[in-house]
């Protein structure tokens, strides 16, 4: 079985400061592991997919995450946020073991909200 | 560009009242979803199809129906019988149905029936 648990419904940080979003999970099999960002009444984006290569993997619009197997984590981070950053960011675990019917597991997401 | 379109944007319907959404993708991808999504929740799967004529039931299918007669176009129909059909929609397709497959989602529809 797999989970996936997205630690903060919300975030705000300023303009210009980093970002940390964070996302736990559970598999019995080698997950892959995505996070998505939708904004407001649009469908959501790939933001980066890790697929058992390299554990830091670097994504569209300056975020990146780090595969940690021992804590399995999966956080997003961007070093300086930017008001267009704003917006629903999804977690998703993928791997053989189940999940919904479609092998997907998807967070319940964070709101990142940018003070200017 | 490839993508995928969703229509329309925006729907009402009375309720007791069938209504289908429109998904139609350019990708040539061989799997096609559709999601519904609720406010604070993730997104819950209704159907889903890896190619052509073929769909299987997501985890929310109850009062939902799909068809695939194209590659590239994937419709659903909200039926009466589903209770609470008020919510945003979201199409994706995959390049195949696989474990580290990504998605690739259209821009949504959202019902609301009264």
């Amino acid at each position: 079985a797999q989970s996936v648990t997205q630690l903060d419904s919300h975030v705000s940080v300023s303009e210009g400061t980093p970002v940390l979003l964070r996302c736990n999970y559970s598999s019995s099999y080698s997950p892959s592991l995505f996070w998505y960002v939708q904004h407001p009444n649009k469908g959501l984006q790939l933001l980066l997919k890790y697929t058992s290569a390299a554990t830091l993997v670097k994504g569209i619009n300056g975020f990146e995450a780090e595969f940690k197997k021992s804590e399995t984590s999966f956080h997003l981070t961007k070093p300086s946020a930017h008001m267009s950053d704003a917006a629903e960011y999804f977690c998703v675990v993928s791997d053989h073991s189940g999940g919904g019917a479609d092998g997907l597991t998807f967070g319940k997401g964070t709101h990142l909200i940018i003070q200017p | 560009d490839g993508g995928i379109t969703q229509s329309p944007k925006y729907l009402f319907r009375k309720e007791g009242q069938n209504v289908t959404l429109s998904c139609e993708q350019n990708l040539n991808h061989d799997a096609m979803y559709w999601y519904r999504q609720d406010p604070g929740q993730g997104l819950r799967l209704i159907y889903y199809s890896q190619i052509v004529n073929d769909f299987q039931k997501g985890d929310i299918a109850e009062g939902y129906s799909v068809s695939r007669e194209k590659k590239e176009s994937f419709p659903l129909t909200v039926t009466s019988a589903q209770k609470n059909p008020t919510a945003f929609y979201l199409c994706a397709s995959s390049v195949r149905h696989a474990y580290n497959s990504p998605l690739h989602f259209g821009n949504g529809t959202r019902l609301t029936v009264t």
